[in-house]
Order: structure tokens, then sequence, then C-alpha cells
């Protein structure tokens, strides 16, 4: 079974400042990983995956992960926040290809002028 | 662009009814997938389709069916609403080893 654990369901920074996610997943196999971004009143958008290629992971509006398999962590950073990145972020996690995804709770990320 | 749509963006049903939630995507994906969203515990999967007339039960599929009968629709049914299924249904949908399409979901209130 695979799980995943999103540290702080609330994450406030000042804009411009480091955004910092953290998401930890468990797995018996070696994951897939994904990020995604929920804007109010929206479905969940795709922000990055990871798959087994490169352990970074570059994704839209500027937003990466690094898997760490020895940390078994995916944590989601953005070195300057900006306003528009107010939203809710899901961490996620799939076996494999063919299996489907489990979520973290969510963490809600506050950026402030 | 693949497009996950949702039939409704807001619904209000009385304890008791039996209620449809629609969902149709237009890419030819071959999963399909119903999830319900509440504050705090995140997404949870209620069922999910790998193919026509195909369904698998979620984590928790209680008081839910599902009907798949062409590719490119996935209905969720609720038998008989209650109050604790007063939630935010998420559907998308996916291609093998890809992540998922999500439509802009429905959110359905049971008084």
């Amino acid at each position: 079974a695979q799980s995943v654990t999103q540290l702080g369901s609330h994450v406030s920074v000042s804009e411009g400042a480091l955004v910092l996610l953290r998401c930890n997943y468990s797995s018996s196999v070696p994951p897939y990983l994904f990020w995604y971004v929920q804007y109010p009143n929206q479905g969940l958008q795709l922000l990055l995956k990871y798959t087994s290629a490169a352990t970074l992971v570059k994704g839209i509006n500027g937003f990466e992960a690094e898997f760490k398999k020895s940390e078994t962590s995916f944590h989601l950073t953005k070195p300057s926040a900006h306003m528009s990145d107010a939203a809710e972020y899901f961490c996620a996690v799939s076996a494999t290809g063919y299996s489907t995804l489990t979520f973290g709770k969510g963490t809600m990320l506050l950026v402030s002028p | 662009d693949v497009k996950v749509t949702q039939s409704s963006r807001y619904l209000v049903k009385r304890t008791g009814e039996k209620v449809f939630l629609e969902c149709v995507q237009d890419m030819d994906h071959e999963n399909m997938f119903w999830y319900r969203q509440d504050p705090g515990l995140g997404l949870r999967l209620i069922y999910f389709s790998y193919d026509v007339k195909m369904k698998e039960k979620g984590d928790i599929p209680e008081g839910y069916s599902v009907s798949r009968e062409k590719k490119e629709r996935f209905s969720l049914i609720l038998e008989s609403a209650s109050t604790n299924q007063t939630s935010m249904y998420l559907c998308a949908s996916s291609l093998q080893g890809a992540g998922y399409t999500f439509g802009s979901g429905t959110r359905l209130t049971v008084v």
C-alpha cells in the first residue's frame, strides 16, 4: 500500500520569498510522484511529475521538486513566491503507471504582500 | 488540451434522492476516476474504471455506484443520498502512466 504525508496544512510566505512544501511518501515499489495545484472553485491541475527519470523535476509556473529516495521525500519548491501562487497543493503517489493515485491531505499556500 | 467536463458545478438534493453525477472526457483516455474532496481529508477515491463496462471499487465505495457504458463517459450514482455525502466530487481521466486530468468539480449539498 502507498501513502503520502504532507507536512503542514497551511504554509504562509511573503511575496518574493522561497516556497517549500513538504511531501513524504511510502511505497513498496519505486514510485511515480506528482504535485497538483487547486485554485478556488476549480479542479486540480498537474504541476509536475516524477516517473523514474531525472530526480530534479521542473514543472509549470516556476515550480520544481526533487525526488530523494533515501529520505522518501518529494518536496516542492519555488525560489520566489507570487501572489498568484496562493492555492492548495496536493502531493500524490502511484505505485506504478498502472495503479491509482493516492493523494495527501493538501497544503494551503498563503502569500502575503 | 484534454477536457474533462462535469455536468454540474453545484447541486442541491434531498435526502433519499437518487443522484447522478456525469463526467465526460474528450481525449480517448482509457482510465476514469471519481474522487470526493473534503476539508482536511484531501481526495479519496470512490470508484475507477480502466475500460468500458469495467469498474473497480476505490477506498470509499459505500453508498455509491458507477456506470461506464461508453469510453468517454463515467457516471457516479448516489443510490439514496445522505447528508454525509455532501462534498466536492471530482472526476478525472488519464492514459496509463500519465498524470490525471481533472474536471472542475461538482459541489453537492444534500439537505
